[in-house]
């Protein structure tokens, strides 16, 4: 069956600094995958999405790259800042907008 | 817009006990779908919906009903509530040619005794 693994541990990076987040899919081929961002209590905020034929995309400080070699699809956000502290979900998907998603990685960034 | 809006906010049941969970949306959105969110557990898609009158299954059907008798409302319905279905729950809606993702809705937080 299709997996989706992101980092199950916090990512702590201090402000200013580059935050890289990892999304890892198995048994699956998806045609876009799409990142969000989740705040304690509240329900996901869409941020992007990335089709299978586009390598990156970015939006603001936010990129988001997609290796379908790999399976892989990377999600950093540039000079981060205390409010980017939040967890991330990624979704990989088929068909339909309606995705599979991933537990999430949480991170944290220091002032 | 309100958006995707969930009623109620937090319920508490007790087990065998049946409810509904309210959704809506104003977007005119064709896709609804529902989520459970527990810790360690990510979110999980219990039904969804492509259309009024069309519904399917997702990961985790067993124990919830849906209907869309409507574009705007994608009701969830807990037959006999158990222990196992206490999580928060999410409603989402999307248009198939939006590339804009999934709008969610607050969450309904629901515990059972």
């Amino acid at each position: 069956s299709q997996k989706i693994e992101q980092n199950s541990e916090a990512l702590n990076i201090q402000e200013g600094k580059t935050a890289t987040l990892t999304c890892n899919y198995t048994n699956y081929s998806p045609a876009y995958l799409q990142w969000y961002r989740q705040d304690p209590g509240r329900g996901p905020v869409f941020l992007l999405l990335i089709r299978e034929n586009e390598k990156e995309k970015r939006k603001e400080r936010l990129k988001v790259t997609f290796d379908t070699t790999l399976k892989q699809s990377l999600f950093h956000i540039t000079a981060s800042q205390p409010a980017d502290s939040a967890t991330y979900l990624c979704a990989p998907g088929r068909g339909s907008y309606i995705p599979t998603f991933g537990r999430g990685t949480s991170l944290i960034v220091h002032p | 817009n309100a958006g995707v809006t969930q009623t109620p906010k937090f319920q508490v049941l007790k087990t065998g006990q049946s409810m509904t969970l309210q959704c809506a949306q104003d977007m005119n959105h064709e896709y609804m779908s529902w989520y459970r969110q527990d810790p360690g557990m990510g979110l999980r898609l219990i039904h969804y919906s492509v259309g009024a009158g069309i519904t399917d299954q997702g990961e985790v059907p067993n124990g919830y009903n849906v209907s869309r008798s409507t574009t705007e409302d994608f009701p969830l319905r807990l037959l006999s509530a158990a222990p196992s279905q206490t999580s928060v729950y999410f409603c989402a809606s999307s248009n198939s040619t939006d590339p804009n993702g999934q709008y969610f809705g607050p969450g309904t937080r629901l515990l059972v005794l």
